[in-house]
């Protein structure tokens, strides 16, 4: 089974600083990694997508995130915030294989970002 | 360019009432999902359907019922709403295993 956890429920940062969105996952395939951000009354948009071509993924908005298979990790990181960034960001991951049950998408409970001017 | 459209936007429905939310895609995707997202809990899988005439169960699929229509629709049956069903729910599609989701903006359901 695959599970997702995000370290930290609410995030604030300032205008300018370093955005650092913590994601764990756990999977018995190599997964395929995402993360996806939600502004208020909109559904889910992709950021960015991990699979395997390389370590460190670039998206959208100068976000990007990298991959430590030895961690488990995926954190999402930006170097200067913006007012626009505030938001909800989800990590999300499903199985590398073949099987009816690898189409499923298990996401975390997502983290809050605040950004303070 | 449309992407996942999901109907009503909006509902409110009295304990016990059914209803059916609507999902359809015009991307040509295989796969098409039903989550449901309630605070402090992330989205949560109900069913989703890997290709058209398939149908599987997710995390949380009690209470629904799920209907792939055609490859293009997808809908999401409450026989009998009960208050716990309040949630917003999302229909999301995908092209193949792996591929990103692409969602729609969500049905807000209070059930009183």
């Amino acid at each position: 089974a695959q599970s997702v956890t995000q370290l930290g429920s609410h995030v604030s940062v300032s205008e300018g600083a370093l955005v650092l969105l913590r994601c764990n996952y756990s999977s018995s395939v190599p997964p395929y990694l995402f993360w996806y951000v939600q502004y208020p009354n909109q559904g889910l948009q992709l950021l960015l997508k991990y699979t395997s071509a390389a370590t460190l993924v670039k998206g959208i908005n100068g976000f990007e995130a990298e991959f430590k298979k030895s961690e488990t990790s995926f954190h999402l990181t930006k170097p200067s915030a913006h007012m626009s960034d505030a938001a909800e960001y989800f990590c999300a991951v499903s199985g590398g294989s073949s099987g009816g049950s690898n189409y499923k998408l298990t996401f975390g409970k997502g983290t809050l970002l605040t950004v303070n001017p | 360019n449309a992407g996942v459209t999901q109907t009503p936007k909006f509902q409110v429905l009295k304990t016990g009432q059914s209803m059916t939310l609507q999902c359809a895609q015009d991307m040509n995707h295989n796969s098409m999902y039903w989550y449901r997202q309630d605070p402090g809990m992330g989205l949560r899988l109900i069913y989703y359907s890997a290709s058209e005439g398939t149908t599987d169960k997710g995390e949380v699929p009690n209470g629904y019922n799920v209907s792939r229509l055609n490859k293009r629709e997808f809908s999401l049956r409450l026989e009998s709403a009960a208050p716990s069903q309040t949630s917003v729910y999302f229909c999301a599609s995908s092209e193949a295993r792996g591929s990103p989701l692409h969602f729609g903006n969500g049905t807000r359901l209070t059930v009183t």
